[in-house]
């Protein structure tokens, strides 16, 4: 099956900094990438996702890159805040298989 | 919070008792999903759900059963917990495919 591996698993940045958390994913098919945010003690939510069709994608102060080629996808968030200070999960998929695969996340701290 | 609630929020139970775990929503979502969320594994698939009577097994099935007998409800049971089995558990639902998944707010299972 899929296996996707995320990488850093912490990451500390100072305020307005820019973050970039990486994952790679092992099996081509895979065409969808949702990233999820969770806060402590709280529940994952999507924040941004794209699709195989595209190579970017972009939300505000986040953006999502995927290369096909070498299988692997990037979290982008720019200007940094103490609210983005999170847990971040990145997920794969294939079309018409429900098993999405998580990667193990990345804890995000953003210094004041 | 997308209509999804679960219960109990937190269970504390002894190894070889049954463990019985719902997830319920208002959203009239189709799919819904039972992850487990451990640190170092981000969160793996049990089981999920298509519809009503309809389950399908996930990345670690392994010791647990579903089952949907209503749209809006979808057990999660440990026949008999281990202590393998002490997780944040989290129910989501979605429309299906490669869409967002919204996730209940989770349920801390302890088995001692």
């Amino acid at each position: 099956g899929e296996n996707v591996e995320q990488h850093p698993s912490t990451l500390s940045v100072q305020e307005g900094d820019s973050a970039v958390i990486k994952c790679t994913y092992s099996d081509s098919a895979s065409n969808y990438f949702p990233w999820y945010k969770q806060e402590l003690g709280k529940r994952p939510q999507l924040i941004i996702d794209i699709r195989s069709n595209v190579g970017e994608k972009k939300d505000q102060r986040i953006a999502v890159t995927l290369n096909k080629t070498a299988k692997h996808f990037s979290l982008h968030i720019t200007e940094t805040q103490p609210e983005d200070s999170a847990v971040y999960f990145c997920a794969a998929s294939i079309r018409g298989d429900n098993d999405m695969r998580f990667g193990a996340g990345t804890r995000l701290t953003v210094k004041p | 919070d997308a209509g999804i609630t679960q219960s109990p929020r937190h269970k504390v139970t002894e190894t070889g008792t049954p463990v019985t775990l719902r997830c319920h929503q208002t959203e009239n979502h189709r799919y819904m999903y039972w992850y487990r969320q451990d640190p170092g594994h981000g969160l793996r698939l049990i089981h999920y759900s298509y519809g009503v009577k309809d389950t399908d097994k996930g990345e670690v099935s392994d010791g647990y059963s579903v089952s949907r007998s209503k749209t809006e409800d979808f057990l999660l049971t440990l026949e008999s917990a281990t202590s393998s089995q002490t997780s944040v558990y989290f129910c989501a639902i979605g429309a299906g495919g490669q869409g967002e998944q919204f996730f209940g707010p989770g349920t801390r299972l302890t088995v001692l």
